[in-house]
Formats: C-alpha cells, structure tokens, sequence
C-alpha cells in the first residue's frame, strides 16, 4: 500500500464550524490531491497541489481552501462548514502530474458529516 | 468537457460467470485512461493505465481493453473476493483534471 494516512477517520462537525483535514505521505511524491465522493457522482476533484506551497483550484473547490507547507502534508480546510460538505474525502498522490505512466494512489479517506 | 460513463450501474455473477464492465468516454485527445478497484470503506486501489486504442492489460482474473470511445474491463471466472466497486477515470491533454466515473458494484455470489 502506498504510504498515506488520512486523519481523521470520521468527523462529526456542526453546521459554520470550520475543519481541517489532514494527509500524509511518506512517498515523497510531489503532487497530492483532495477529492471527495458522493452517492450518484464520481470522484470529484477538490483542489490540487504540485509542490511545496503550490496548489490550484479542482472543478468543486468553492468553500474549500489547502495549504502545503511540507512535502508530506496537504491539508483540507472547510472555513465554515456546511451540510452539502457532508461526503467522504479522499487524498491521493502521484509522482507526476495526472496522466504518462503515473496513477494516483489513494488514501482510505475521511467520513465528515456536517450536522 | 470530458466524460465518462460506466455500465451497468451494478452487476451480480455467480462465482465462475465471466462478464464485463463498460467504461465509455469521450475526451479531446486521451492522455491515458485508468481502472480502479474500491472496497468498502477504503480508497481507490490502481489497477491498470491503458494509453491507446487496441491496447490490453492483465491482472489474475481481470483484463482490461481500450478502444476509440470505450474500454471492457473483462472477468473471468470472478470468485467472491472480487466483489468491489470498479472505477474508471480518463485524462486528456491540456490542464485538465482526471474524470472519473460513478462506478460498477460488482458482487459475486458463491
């Protein structure tokens, strides 16, 4: 398994609570993903990072924010919660940006609910 | 805007019943296009990157194929322990985000 842990697991949070979620890889990999799954859509793309303090927006990035400071962490933050936020949040990594020969490998994601 | 859409939705087998899963897209130029396997409660695991048409991968009992507009992951003989989530993703050229699809559940009966 590649090395990335997602902290928390699972998260309860109340509705204009902010939240922050962290990822780590002991891949030394240079880019790092946020993505989160909902029933009846596919994985959709949060925010991106490739490299330290270099990150960009993914196709559903309104209410979210990430920073870098370190190759190893990328953290998710949800300035002030809201209950569409409630999904499973998935981190991935690669060695090369999306597409070539490098696949994304992921981590076992975190349930956020937002009551 | 690139798409991808896989069917069906869901699929039951009996365990040695081959069958196969659909992923069709459509993008403007295929950079690669990726197949995943997801068990519950875990992220996506990486199975195959396919990168032109008539291209094949294998993996014990699956083997995937790609095509101009679609791509089969083919199981054979499927056994329990294959029962998950099949997940294709596609990547086209320019600054393009990987798409994915909504994904096959896939259960095998004993």
């Amino acid at each position: 398994d590649a090395g990335i842990t997602q902290s928390p697991r699972h998260k309860v949070t109340e509705t204009g609570t902010p939240v922050t979620l962290r990822c780590h890889q002991t891949e030394n990999h240079r880019y790092m993903y946020w993505y989160r799954q909902d029933p009846g859509h596919g994985l959709r793309l949060i925010h991106y990072s490739y490299g330290v303090k270099d990150t960009d927006k993914g196709e559903v990035s309104d209410g979210y924010s990430v920073s870098r400071s370190k190759t190893e962490d990328f953290l998710l933050t949800l300035e002030s919660a809201t209950s569409s936020q409630t999904s499973v949040y998935f981190c991935a990594i690669s060695e090369s940006a999306t597409g070539g020969g490098s696949p994304l490998h992921f981590g076992n994601g975190t349930r956020l609910t937002v009551t | 805007e690139d798409q991808v859409t896989q069917s069906p939705e869901a699929l039951r087998l009996q365990e040695g019943e081959s069958s196969s899963l659909n992923c069709s897209y459509t993008v403007s130029g295929l950079r690669g296009l990726f197949w995943y396997r997801q068990d519950p409660g875990k992220g996506p695991e990486f199975l195959f990157t396919l990168y032109s048409a008539g291209e094949e991968k294998e993996k014990e009992r699956l083997k995937a194929t790609l095509t101009k507009k679609e791509s089969f992951l083919h199981i054979t003989a499927p056994k329990p322990e294959d029962s998950a989530t099949y997940l294709c993703a596609v990547r086209g050229f320019g600054n393009t985000p990987l798409v994915f699809g909504k994904g096959t559940r896939l259960s095998v009966i004993a």
